[in-house]
């Protein structure tokens, strides 16, 4: 079972360059998230989107777009990196909450993409 | 604003030797803290979910618990594959789509 895939493992970029990260699900899922991890802050949620067709701000957005391609398929793009986004960024998926006030929400992750901007 | 403090930032155990992890919590309406769990290199795995105070979750060797203020995930008789970051998370009332994670204690258990 691949889960989330996410593409690709590691990457080097130059202050300014731009790149996307590729995150795809094949659980059916509704929901992604994007994630980044910096050690001693926990995780960090950057872009969410809730189905298909939405998408939302996290936390952390600034610097970063994102797309909802299909409801496989959630992109996370950096237009012009800084040095601040070196991170691991993690892709996350979960189904939906069926309402009432308890959130069941099992996320299930990707194995994480480590960037470096110099 | 939501907070989520984790302790002990990193434990070392000894195979056999049982301990707890602390995940202490201010929030406004508290509708779930999760459990999760990260190996190195990987992304987290979650492991429990409790929603009240007094209620306990258990799983092998894991349990968690939680109350007003705070969880506790038991580790009884700990083995060396148990070794890995435990994150906690929560979820609340004023937090639409989002999850407020700790930083997580590294825990290491040697053989």
């Amino acid at each position: 079972n691949a889960g989330v895939t996410q593409t690709p493992k590691f990457q080097v970029l130059k202050t300014g360059q731009s790149m996307t990260l590729q995150c795809a699900q094949d659980m059916n899922h509704n929901s992604m998230y994007w994630y980044r991890q910096d050690p001693g802050m926990g995780l960090r949620l950057i872009y969410y989107s809730a189905s298909e067709g939405t998408t939302d701000k996290g936390e952390v957005p600034n610097g970063y777009n994102v797309s909802r391609l299909n409801k496989r398929e959630f992109s996370l793009r950096l237009e012009s990196a800084a040095p601040s986004q070196t991170s691991v960024y993690f892709c996350a998926s979960s189904k939906k909450s069926t309402g009432g006030t308890r959130y069941n929400e099992k996320l299930f992750f990707g194995s994480g993409t480590q960037l470096s901007v110099l | 604003e939501d907070q989520v403090t984790q302790s002990p930032e990193a434990l070392r155990l000894q195979e056999g030797e049982s301990s707890s992890l602390n995940c202490s919590y201010t929030v406004s309406g508290l509708r779930g803290l999760f459990w999760y769990r990260q190996d190195p290199g990987k992304g987290p795995e979650f492991l429990f979910t409790l929603y009240s105070a007094g209620e306990e979750k258990e799983k092998e060797r894991l349990k968690a618990t939680l109350t007003k203020k705070e969880s506790f995930l038991h580790i009884t008789a700990p083995k060396p594959e148990d070794s890995a970051t435990y994150l906690c998370a929560v979820r609340t009332s004023g937090s639409a789509r989002q999850l407020t994670f700790g930083s997580g204690t590294q825990l290491t258990v040697l053989p």
